[in-house]
């Protein structure tokens, strides 16, 4: 099975100010179809997860623009470039590459400081 | 807009059943694979289980292979989650989502609590 390592797994941030997530794969995500399969999620307390990011770095639909999503291969990020306070909640990178199982990382729990 | 409502959670003694279903609403169900998520109390996402479109192929995590099955109904959307032989270890937020793998999961339920105690 794949697995998926988060870093950091804790993320105080200043309001305004940006934060990176890094989330690195145990294996290559690229597929044969030449697709990465790397996703970002969002969980808000007490809410559902949501996507944010599909395919490394396309964000989905009503996603502010202040999240991005890069990387290859094994190494990703997700970056925040002014954290907003609605922005609290944890953050998990999943891989849909190399299934079943889907995988996801242990999860990044940000906060305000 | 696409809503999938989960329902059938619920406290149930060690080695009991319970049955979970998924009523999925706009968008074309039976297009779509499907897939239940679960998340144990304070911590992360582990995936379940997944199936087909038609319904011809599915998947399980190890973690549950031999004690939970799913299933769907297109005629009604709905996708369900039958679990048997339940364990302690089982107890968590169940969610369905539209998707498998590759990059699905875009749609996620509300979750359904599911409590293994005796």
């Amino acid at each position: 099975d794949v697995v998926m390592t988060q870093s950091p797994l804790s993320l105080p941030v200043t309001l305004g100010q940006p934060a990176s997530i890094s989330c690195r794969s145990s294996q290559s995500l690229v597929y044969s179809d030449g697709n990465t399969y790397l996703n970002w999620f969002q969980q808000r307390p007490g809410q559902s997860p949501r996507r944010l990011i599909y395919k490394v770095s396309n964000r989905d639909s009503g996603v502010p623009d202040r999240f991005s999503g890069s990387g290859s291969g094994t190494d990703f990020t997700l970056k925040i470039s002014r954290v907003e306070a609605e922005d609290v909640g944890v953050y998990y990178c999943m891989q849909g590459t190399h299934w079943p199982p889907i995988t996801f990382g242990q999860g990044t729990r940000l906060e305000i400081k | 807009q696409v809503q999938l409502v989960e329902s059938g959670g619920g406290l149930v003694k060690p080695g009991g059943s319970l049955r979970l279903s998924c009523a999925a609403s706009g968008f074309t169900f039976s297009d779509y694979y499907m897939s239940w998520i679960r998340q144990a109390p304070g911590k992360g996402l582990e995936w379940v289980s997944y199936i087909s479109s038609s319904g011809s192929t599915i998947y399980y995590a190890d973690s549950v292979k031999g004690r939970f099955t799913i299933s769907r109904d297109n005629a009604k959307n709905s996708l369900y989650l039958q679990m048997n032989s339940l364990r302690a270890e089982d107890t968590a937020v169940y969610y369905c989502a539209r998707g498998g793998g590759y990059d699905s999961l875009d749609y996620w339920g509300q979750g359904t609590l599911v409590t293994v105690s005796s």
